[in-house]
Parts: C-alpha cells; structure tokens; sequence
C-alpha cells in the first residue's frame, strides 16, 4: 500500500496484561521503524528493521518489549507484562534505500495503548 | 548519543505573520534534518529536510536553514494560515532515511486568524 498501515488504532490493557501491536510497511519499503510518543511529546526511538532483520535495537527496552518482521506479514510490536509507564502512542515508519539513495520515513497514524 | 534541543515550545503568531522554530544539535557526525508537522491524532509527517552538504532549502512558504559549524537549524514559515496550527518537531539523523532519527521535544505553533 501507499502508506504505513498500523492496528489496533487504541488499546486498552490491564496491568500485566499483554499488548501486541501491528504494522504494514509501505509497499517496497525495506526499512521499518517503531518509536513511542509519550504524553509530553516526546519520541524515543525503540528498534528498526531491514526486512526481517533488526537493524538498529539501541531504544528496545531489554525486557518486555520484543519485535518481528517476518516475511509476508505485518510488523508486529509486542509488550509482555504491561506496566502503566507504557501508555504512549507508538507509530511505526518505513522508508526505503535502494542504489545509494533513501527515502524519506513515512510515519503510519500510531497505536494509542492505555494500561490501567 | 545525539540530542536535539528545539524552542521555543509554544509560539503564536497572527495570520499572516513569520513563524520560526530554531533547534541545536548535539553529534556531529549527523547530516540528514527532517522537519515534521504533527496534527491531533495524527502521526508526523514529513514537511522539509535538508542534507549537510547544503546551508538553506525552500518549499514554497516554508524554508530550513543549516549552520553546520555552529550545530544550528532553524525552520522559518512565511504568511502563516490557521492550518498551519500544529506541533512541529526538528530531528537529526546520520545519512538519511534509513537511519533512526532523533527528535527535539516540538512547538506547538498556533496561528491566530
């Protein structure tokens, strides 16, 4: 598709419960991104993609939070255990490289997830 | 790691008026500068970005300048429209797109018909 493509819009998890959350890159794009906005605006990077292969996990919490790209599948972001501290917004982007040139990252529309 | 420090926070300008959004970075090894606008319940989206090979680009009513030496980039929007109410976010990045990118905290610009 033409545009990043993310699901559940809004979630609603009770503490300790498990929250998953998906993403359908742009069509062609290589690249995948997950970054969490909390309510002050801020963005923290978590992991990105290179196809199926994580790329750069500098941001991944260590423990609770897990990623996966697999082939012919939507990207999908996983929180073990939720605590109330991961209510944010989580937009995942795609962008692309190909020849020596990139692209631009494309941010889909966020997944809202509440933990009460 | 890179810091991005973006101001002012808030800024309200009259329709019509210049609006302008100065951030610092802190690697110097970083060469891509997205500039997003985020509106309510929606996900950033890409306005303007410049390389490092290059000190000021423009898009119609909105141009980015680039001081490499002094860690400075600033965005500058000319004739102000109340659609352009919005939360602006500067970001730095190594090489481009590709690359994680590494956010200022945002301005909520407001534009006052």
């Amino acid at each position: 598709g033409e545009e990043v493509a993310q699901t559940p819009k809004h979630l609603v998890r009770g503490e300790g419960q498990k929250a998953k959350l998906y993403c359908a890159p742009i069509k062609g794009h290589s690249y995948v991104f997950w970054y969490q906005q909390v309510l002050k605006n801020e963005f923290k990077f978590l992991i990105s993609f290179q196809n199926e292969n994580v790329f750069d996990e500098t941001g991944m919490p260590k423990e609770r939070f897990s990623a996966k790209c697999l082939p012919n599948s939507p990207c999908s972001l996983e929180i073990q255990a939720t605590k109330l501290e991961d209510s944010a917004v989580y937009f995942c982007a795609s962008s692309q490289w190909h020849g020596g040139r990139d692209t631009e990252a494309f941010f889909g529309q966020g997944t809202r997830l509440t933990v009460v | 790691g890179e810091n991005v420090e973006q101001h002012p926070s808030t800024l309200s300008v009259q329709e019509g008026d210049s609006a302008v959004i100065k951030c610092t970075y802190s690697d110097s090894a970083s060469n891509y500068f997205p500039w997003y606008k985020q509106e309510l319940g929606k996900g950033p989206q890409l306005i303007i970005d410049i390389r490092s090979n290059v000190g000021e680009k423009k898009d119609q009513r909105i141009a980015v300048t680039l001081n490499k030496t002094a860690k400075h980039f600033s965005l500058h929007i000319t004739e102000t429209q109340p659609e352009d109410s919005a939360v602006y976010f500067c970001a730095a990045s190594k090489t481009g797109g590709y690359q994680k990118v590494t956010f200022g905290i945002g301005t909520k610009l407001q534009v006052i018909p």
